[in-house]
């Protein structure tokens, strides 16, 4: 299973846009990217998936270098909503592995 | 119904006493996951399901947990004899797939204190 790094924490305010950054220098051919967001007293939620190269949702983009090594989490105007922990996980056919993830705290 | 559902939301234990909490996966969905999740840090594998038959067990902690999901539905965690250290969030997902390419969808956990 490829392991995952990024940033314990992070602080942005309110209708910047929000960048996290995933290393995975290990990850493998048949592997997907994905991120997934977790408020307080909730389970994760799915946010965004890729491959490669750059995927957008309603919620977010999700960028991918041709090495794919990293990945970067991408908001767009962000609100005080989005304060949650963020978590990047790398994997193919296997049970998803989450790692501490990134807490990101939106300052009004 | 439209979500995981897990239940009961909260549940306060002995120590010693066996607890059981309970899942209901979206229907369809042929994976059931169980996590759990320690404060402050990310949800742990714990076991697998693909229908009826529990594939990975893998992460259960200590012969004290069992799972099961006996008509492909409705899944069961239970803890034995709890301990303190099991005091935690169990949460539940489910998915149309057990790989990364399915998004899985989380309960809203059970969170269990020892006490």
């Amino acid at each position: 299973l490829a392991k995952t790094t990024q940033p314990i924490s992070m602080d942005s305010y309110e209708g910047q846009e929000v960048n996290i950054t995933c290393s995975h220098n290990n990850i493998a051919t048949n592997d997907y990217i994905t991120w997934y967001q977790q408020f307080p007293s909730q389970g994760p939620r799915f946010i965004i998936q890729g491959y490669k190269t750059k995927v957008t949702n309603e919620v977010a983009s999700l960028f991918i270098p041709a090495d794919r090594k990293s990945s970067t989490l991408s908001l767009p105007r962000v609100s005080l909503s989005d304060t949650a922990v963020y978590y990047c996980l790398v994997g193919g056919n296997d049970k998803i592995i989450f790692g501490k993830g990134t807490r990101l705290h939106i300052l009004p | 119904g439209a979500g995981v559902s897990q239940s009961p939301r909260y549940k306060v234990a002995k120590r010693g006493q066996d607890v059981a909490l309970r899942c209901d996966p979206i229907s369809g969905h042929v994976s059931l996951f169980w996590y759990q999740q320690a404060l402050g840090q990310g949800p742990e594998f714990l076991t697998y399901f693909q229908n009826e038959a529990q594939l990975d067990k893998s992460g259960l902690p200590s012969d004290r947990f069992f799972a099961e999901r006996p008509e492909g539905s409705v899944s069961t965690l239970k803890i034995q004899r709890t301990q303190q250290e099991d005091s935690a969030v169990y949460l539940c997902a489910s998915s149309l797939g057990r790989g990364h390419n399915y998004g899985y969808t989380f309960g809203s956990g059970t969170r269990l204190t020892v006490v």
